[in-house]
């Protein structure tokens, strides 16, 4: 079993660009969630995808967008990149019968 | 919204227990998870509440208070890999929509 793969590992990018991160989730998981997490602090809630649809959706403006796919994986988009948007992308895959989160190893995004 | 509070840091001697508090709000409460991080990996699952009471696994324990918004995580016999950043996590406001807390960097010294 694979687990949950991120990639890519590393990023830089400058602000304005846009940018693309890509899950695959664990085996046997339908529902993908993706987080940011700054250094020091707590992964935050950026969405959540089941059934290739959005069901739940943290504090992040629209510049943050995502999208499933049919065999599960999913983006995560950025828009018009900040200097704040810098930060570690964590991607949890789940599956509603359980509580349990499996998170990727993440990509680390840095902004210039 | 949500909210969650716990002590940003603790240090315990190996061997010895500890235990790590985490206060929450939310609204439609579902539960309360606990997650371990090292510097530079990725959380891993470590104990998921829903009812009240406490739920051991091996050595940590979870423990949780509907009633007072309250629950901590407990690690007995603590080893020098327990050194971690530890996250409490409510499930709330939201089917499936987590929570986290700030963490709490445990440091396990000889």
């Amino acid at each position: 079993d694979a687990g949950v793969t991120q990639s890519p590992t590393h990023l830089i990018k400058t602000r304005g660009q846009q940018v693309t991160l890509r899950c695959s989730p664990k085996s046997g998981h339908d529902t993908v969630s993706w987080y940011q997490q700054a250094l020091g602090q707590g992964p935050q809630f950026i969405f959540q995808y089941y059934e290739e649809e959005e069901r739940q959706r943290g504090n992040f403006p629209d510049r943050f967008s995502g999208h499933q796919f049919p065999n599960y994986s999913s983006e995560l988009n950025v828009n018009a990149l900040l200097l704040g948007d810098s930060a570690l992308y964590l991607c949890a895959s789940s599956s509603l019968q359980y509580n349990e989160q499996f998170f990727g190893p993440g990509t680390r995004l840095t902004v210039l | 919204g949500q909210s969650l509070e716990q002590p940003s840091e603790v240090t315990a001697v190996e061997g010895a227990i500890v235990q790590i508090n985490c206060t929450y709000q939310t609204s439609g409460f579902y539960g309360l998870s606990w997650y371990q991080q090292h510097d530079g990996g990725a959380p891993t699952f470590l104990s998921y509440n829903a009812l009240d009471g406490l739920e051991e696994t091996g050595r940590f324990s979870s423990f949780l208070s509907r009633s007072d918004s309250y629950g901590y995580l407990l690690l007995q016999e603590l080893q020098m890999k327990d050194s971690a950043s530890y996250f409490c996590a409510v499930t709330g406001g939201g089917y499936q929509k987590v929570t986290f807390g700030t963490g709490t960097k445990l440091q396990v010294i000889p």
